[in-house]
């Protein structure tokens, strides 16, 4: 069965600072993994994904991740924070048959402190 | 903007009543599923319906029923509500790629409070 972990549920940063969300995956197949974001009673945001092409993904806003099979992680990174970025970021696998459902991980909170 | 409406945003509810919500799907897009994100955590599969048919399935109660229409809009029903019912709930939408993957479109989502 699929699942991802985050391993962080709260992440603070000063603006201007690296951004690091971490994420592993279980995966039996070559999977398909996305990371959204959520900000505070809004729906979700699809940043990036990635689908068994390049495995650096570039996604919106200057955030990007790389896949790591070896490491089975998908972390996500930003050069520089800023205070738009505050949000909750949720890392998600694609069910590779059937319904291809979403597996969401459990979120990380970013907090970007001037 | 993804081009998933949901409606209503905001409901409040009481203890064993019943709550129909609302989800138009993206145009072209056959497939839709319901996610119950409680508060603080992921959003959690609930079920899919592909072409007016239940497509899968998660680990929630038979009081959680879905509809898919022609137009392949959608209601997910909910009856007999408990207190830990209380969330967002999500629809999203999607539709082949050609590759197998399907990307999802997700709604603003509606949030039901039940008291």
């Amino acid at each position: 069965a699929q699942s991802v972990t985050q391993l962080d549920s709260h992440v603070s940063v000063s603006e201007g600072t690296p951004v690091l969300l971490r994420c592993n995956y279980s995966s039996s197949y070559s999977p398909s993994l996305f990371w959204y974001v959520q900000h505070p009673n809004k729906g979700l945001q699809l940043l990036l994904k990635y689908t068994s092409a390049a495995t650096l993904v570039k996604g919106i806003n200057g955030f990007e991740a790389e896949f790591k099979k070896s490491e089975t992680s998908f972390h996500l990174t930003k050069p520089s924070a800023h205070m738009s970025d505050a949000a909750e970021y949720f890392c998600v696998v694609s069910e590779s048959s059937g319904t291809y459902k979403y597996i969401f991980g459990t979120g990380t909170r970013l907090k970007v402190l001037a | 903007e993804t081009g998933v409406t949901q409606s209503p945003t905001h409901l409040i509810k009481t203890r064993g009543q019943q709550v129909t919500l609302r989800c138009s799907s993206q145009s072209g897009h056959n497939t839709v599923s319901w996610y119950q994100q409680a508060l603080g955590q992921g959003p959690q599969f609930i079920f899919q319906y592909y072409r007016e048919e239940e497509n899968g399935r998660g680990n929630f109660p038979p009081r959680f029923s879905g509809l898919q229409f022609p137009n392949y809009s959608s209601e997910l029903n909910v009856n007999a509500l408990e207190l830990d019912d209380s969330a967002l709930y999500l629809c999203a939408s999607s539709a082949p790629t050609g590759n197998g993957n399907y990307e999802q479109y997700f709604g603003p989502g509606t949030r039901l409070t039940v008291t």
